[in-house]
Order: structure tokens, then sequence, then C-alpha cells
């Protein structure tokens, strides 16, 4: 039974690019919600999709979005690249209440 | 005032001792509390849960939870040099809802 799978596991970019972070939940999980975490900090929250719908948001600029497919897989999208993006980035992802159970990461480098 | 704080550590422990780590949170709604072992590089781990008031024991580890306090524990017993990690705190206010982390405590055992 696959855990959550996410994909890249490393990118590079410059500044004022734009990226795309994918998502697989595990199986039977229907909720996924992205974190940010800096090096030496806890995680961040991003947001959380269910049912297709951004659910809930952290603040974040608008330059961070999202999607949710019908496959319960997500994307997140970042646009005009800033140093400060540099980070792991998490996915995790539930079934109704149950704890979140996260991905492996994608390790995103700005330069 | 952080949501949930931490003490950043490192904590250092000789191998077979009890290793004891603390977490506060700021928000006396909140309802679930976790905690996720993190080994560098990797991505968090849930290792408890806790949901009342008192002790939840699994393992090597006990998790303590008091809600009137704003306080929660973890308690490593045995401590082995494969615990070595950071551990983060994490809250939710509501079931299903987001993860709120504290920064982590860096623990390190020494054979």
């Amino acid at each position: 039974d696959a855990g959550v799978t996410q994909s890249p596991t490393h990118l590079i970019k410059t500044r004022g690019q734009q990226v795309t972070l994918r998502c697989s939940p595990k199986s039977g999980h229907d909720t996924v919600s992205w974190y940010q975490q800096a090096l030496g900090q806890g995680p961040q929250f991003i947001f959380q999709y269910y049912e297709e719908e951004e659910r809930q948001r952290g603040n974040f600029p608008d330059r961070f979005s999202g999607h949710q497919f019908p496959n319960y897989s997500s994307e997140l999208n970042v646009n005009a690249l800033l140093l400060g993006d540099s980070a792991l980035y998490l996915c995790a992802s539930r079934s109704g209440n149950q704890p979140q159970h996260f991905g492996d990461g994608t390790r995103l480098s700005i330069l | 005032q952080k949501e949930v704080e931490q003490n950043s550590g490192p904590l250092s422990v000789p191998e077979g001792a009890i290793a004891s780590l603390n977490c506060t949170y700021s928000d006396r709604v909140s309802q679930s509390f976790f905690w996720y072992r993190q080994y560098s590089g990797k991505s968090p781990e849930l290792i408890m849960s806790i949901y009342s008031n008192g002790d939840k024991e699994d393992g090597r580890f006990t998790a303590q939870l008091n809600k009137a306090s704003q306080y929660v524990s973890l308690l490593i017993r045995d401590s082995q040099p494969s615990d070595s990690a950071t551990y983060l705190c994490a809250v939710e206010k509501a079931a299903g809802n987001k993860l709120t982390f504290g920064g982590g405590t860096r623990v390190l055992v020494k054979p």
C-alpha cells in the first residue's frame, strides 16, 4: 500500500520563475494539505483541499495556489519565485478526521 | 507568543535513559495533539496522537496531555541512538483542521 507520494524530490529554480509540485495521497485518503518547512523550523500550513475545493488557507500570498483532481491528487503552484521560497514542501493526506500522514517532500531551491 | 512552543534543544540523553520533551500551546480550544518524529532531510512521521487529558502509552513512547495547563509532553523510555531526531509537536483546533507545528526539539541519544 503506497503512502503519500510527491514529485519531484528536488527542484532548482531561479527567481521569478514558476513551479508546480505534485502529490498523490495515500490510498483511501481524500483530503490533501500542503506545508512549507524552512530549514530549522516546523512546517507551516499553506492550504488544504477536499472535494476539489480549497477548504482552509494559511498565511501565504496569492502566489501560492493549488488544485485537487477527481482522483484526490493535488498540485501546488508557486508563481514569481522568491529566494525566501526555498524550503521543503510537504504534502499530507488524511481520511476524515484521522491523523495526517506526510509524503517525503519536495526540496525546492531558488537561485 | 507563538501558537505552539517547544524548546529547540538539543536535548542530549544517554542511551537507555528517558527523554522528556515538552510543548505548550496558546489556543484553549485546541482539540487534538500529535507528536511527529523527523529525521534530518526526511519527512515528519507520526508517532503519537492524544485527544483527552491524561497519559497515552505506545511502546517506548508516552504522551501526556493537560488541557488546563495547555501542555503536552512526550516521554521516550529506554532511548536508543536511532531515536536521535527532531520531534515536532503539532496541534489541531478542530478535527480535520490544519496542523499548527512547534519549531521542534532536537534529541541526541549518545551511546
